[in-house]
């Protein structure tokens, strides 16, 4: 079975803090994501990675950075952490691009994010 | 760019019946691949089907069953004989590169279905 695996299930942290939110995939998927999901908005893409180092922003990248140093680890970065980004933060891992075997994406079990 | 509206955002039906959720996509792609996930109380996105763009071939699987229709950019939902364990929300997303090299995966925002006993 496909495993995609974050780090912590839940996290409180302090305004200002840095945050490191960290997934894991075990299927050497190429293609890695981050989403948040908040309630009456779905899941909105902040970043995608489709390669290792490789990176691009997604619909609202904006306070947030990435990290890809290896294929199977995909790790999303909280600067100095703000209220509004309290959330619940998905990572998933797909294997997808024109002339390669397709696969649908793999979800973690998600992060609840609680900045205080 | 590329787009996924699920125009209804709660449905709420009685056990048994029938219901259709409603996605359309926007993307300048040709070839790009549409999704539907499950998501219980849970929490756990669960997949439910892939369709490539070059397969417009209806599905149907036990009382799932999907309407992909490429001249409205739709890719509708329908439940058959509604039970209380479909309640969950229900997203529908879409991956294409929109003319770029890379492939992006965009939800919509989701339909909260209600199945009540």
């Amino acid at each position: 079975d496909v495993k995609v695996t974050q780090s912590s299930r839940y996290l409180v942290k302090r305004t200002g803090e840095k945050v490191f939110l960290e997934c894991v995939q075990d299927m050497d998927h190429e293609n890695m994501f981050w989403y948040r999901q908040d309630p009456g908005l779905g899941l909105r893409l902040i970043y995608f990675s489709y390669d290792v180092k490789m990176k691009e922003k997604g619909d609202i990248p904006e306070g947030y950075s990435v990290s890809r140093e290896k294929k199977e680890r995909f790790s999303l970065i909280l600067e100095s952490a703000s209220t509004n980004q309290t959330s619940m933060y998905l990572c998933a891992s797909s294997l997808t691009g024109t002339g390669r075997v397709n696969t649908e994406a793999f979800f973690g079990q998600g992060t609840r994010l609680t900045v205080v | 760019a590329q787009k996924v509206t699920q125009a209804q955002t709660e449905i709420s039906v009685v056990e048994k019946e029938d219901v259709t959720l409603d996605c359309v996509y926007e993307t300048r792609d040709t070839t790009y691949y549409l999704f539907w996930y499950k998501q219980p109380p849970s929490g756990e996105l669960v997949f439910l089907i892939r369709r490539n763009s070059f397969d417009e071939q209806n599905e149907i699987s036990g009382r799932y069953s999907w309407n992909f229709q490429k001249s409205t950019s739709s890719f509708n939902f329908t439940i058959t004989a509604s039970q209380v364990v479909d309640s969950a929300v229900y997203f529908c997303a879409l991956e294409s590169n929109s003319g770029g090299s890379n492939y992006k995966l965009t939800f919509g925002k989701g339909t909260l279905l209600t199945v009540n006993p």
